[in-house]
């Protein structure tokens, strides 16, 4: 089944402790993005990868990390993580323009 | 640059009323427009787009047609179902050359269907 798995589902942290939120998917597509989701504000782009070694920031790349050493593969590394980066993450891809999504991730940053 | 505003929600209506969520934007160019659609639990899915002015998309029931005399992108449903309840995103891509990659979203629309 095609699909984009994200890994975890939910996520409580506390401020500071590096963490690391995983997505995967087995489309073969080239193009990768990440994108946190917040009431009132819709989805906004954190970083996006062209290709694999090709990454670039979205609209609000602060406090975020990203490689994509694999093409299947686009982790989310947060290094310090901070209370204001409590939100709902999604991870997708893309073949052209339409985006397949995951599930999400809940991050609760104490 | 590129932007999408969508009527604020939540909405809520009967079972078998007529929906209407309203999506204006601004872009520069030739924007191709989407609605995404988001069940409770579950990330985004595609439900519809459209890629050139006049254009209609639609899907499972749903339409939406590019305006681009208004700049708009109105999502309709002539009869709505308990099964529709979600929240609904209007998009649009610079174009598509671009494609995925500037895609930008507007704020969501939550819509609660009542039996």
């Amino acid at each position: 089944e095609a699909q984009v798995t994200q890994n975890p589902r939910y996520l409580i942290t506390v401020t500071g402790k590096k963490l690391t939120v995983t997505c995967s998917q087995n489309m073969n597509h080239e193009y990768m993005s990440w994108y946190r989701q917040d009431p009132g504000l819709g989805l906004r782009q954190i970083y996006y990868s062209m290709n694999v070694e090709v990454t670039d920031k979205g609209d609000v790349p602060e406090g975020y990390k990203v490689s994509r050493k694999e093409k299947r593969n686009f982790p989310l590394i947060l290094e310090s993580p901070s209370p204001n980066q409590t939100s709902l993450y999604f991870c997708a891809s893309s073949p052209g323009e339409k985006l397949f999504f995951g599930s999400g991730t809940q991050l609760s940053v104490l | 640059g590129n932007s999408v505003t969508q009527m604020e929600g939540p909405v809520t209506l009967s079972e078998e009323a007529f929906l209407t969520i309203n999506c204006t934007y601004t872009a520069t160019g030739y924007p191709s427009l989407f609605w995404y659609v988001q069940y409770p639990g579950e990330g985004l899915q595609l439900l519809l787009k459209a890629t050139k002015a006049d254009d209609k998309g639609s899907n499972k029931g749903f339409e939406a047609t590019y305006r681009k005399e208004t700049t708009s992108f109105h999502l309709e449903k002539g009869s709505v179902q308990v099964s529709d309840s979600a929240v609904y995103f209007c998009a649009l891509s610079g174009s598509i050359i671009q494609g995925a990659q500037k895609l930008v979203f507007g704020q969501g629309t939550r819509l609660t269907i009542n039996p």
